[in-house]
């Protein structure tokens, strides 16, 4: 069974740019939640996705968006890049609303310049 | 609001020597517990997770986690560290009743000296 996957591994941006970041869950998995994990940092948790519905944003500005497609892929979208954008963004997947155990793909290294 | 301590950034142990690697949760029930490791540049991989019952838990790679809810901890150890297992940990934790709340503690970052 195939893992989370993430696309691009790695992106590279000026600031101002939009970013655009893909992720596929885990074939049956509803849920999908995004990440960003800067440089000695935790994880800072971003959005979650279920069912095509926006279910929980973290403490990000509005630049922050995303959306699921009905396939259960989603994408996250950062406008306006700055340089403290620069993080790995990593995406994880649940089989839904009463599974807590996440599963995590490789994440996008962003680096901003 | 649940939180996640993990009061060691960073911790050194000689390789075959046993690892505890600490977490504490502030959470107003029993949670789902979980311990993550990632490796540098990889995403996390589950490591294991309670949910509930038998309060020892077996994850894979030898790993395992004891929930003291008297103490709202859930360490994780390990009786005998392989230079491999050098990768930063994370714990986390859920509430039972609302999936995608995950909070994560800063992790800690084991090296394994030989």
């Amino acid at each position: 069974e195939a893992g989370v996957t993430q696309s691009p591994t790695h992106l590279i941006k000026t600031r101002g740019q939009q970013a655009t970041l893909r992720c596929s869950p885990i074939s049956g998995h509803t849920s999908v939640y995004w990440y960003q994990q800067a440089l000695g940092l935790g994880l800072q948790f971003l959005l979650w996705y279920d069912e095509g519905e926006e279910r929980n944003r973290g403490n990000f500005p509005p630049r922050f968006s995303g959306r699921q497609f009905p396939n259960y892929s989603s994408e996250l979208n950062v406008n306006a890049l700055e340089l403290e954008d620069s993080a790995l963004y990593l995406c994880a997947s649940s089989p839904g609303t009463t599974q807590e155990t996440q599963y995590f793909g490789p994440g996008t290294r962003l680096l901003v310049l | 609001a649940q939180s996640v301590t993990q009061p060691d950034i960073h911790i050194t142990v000689s390789e075959g020597a046993s690892l505890e690697l600490r977490c504490n949760y502030s959470y107003g029930a029993t949670p789902y517990l979980f311990w993550y490791v990632q490796s540098p540049g990889q995403g996390l991989q589950l490591l294991l997770k309670y949910f509930s019952g038998d309060t020892l838990v077996q994850g894979i790679k030898g790993f395992e986690a004891e929930f003291k809810r008297s103490q709202s901890s859930f360490n994780l150890r390990k009786p005998s560290v392989h230079w491999s297992d050098a990768a930063e940990y994370f714990c986390a934790v859920a509430p039972i009743t609302n999936a995608g709340k995950s909070t994560f503690g800063d992790g800690t970052t084991l090296t394994v000296k030989p």
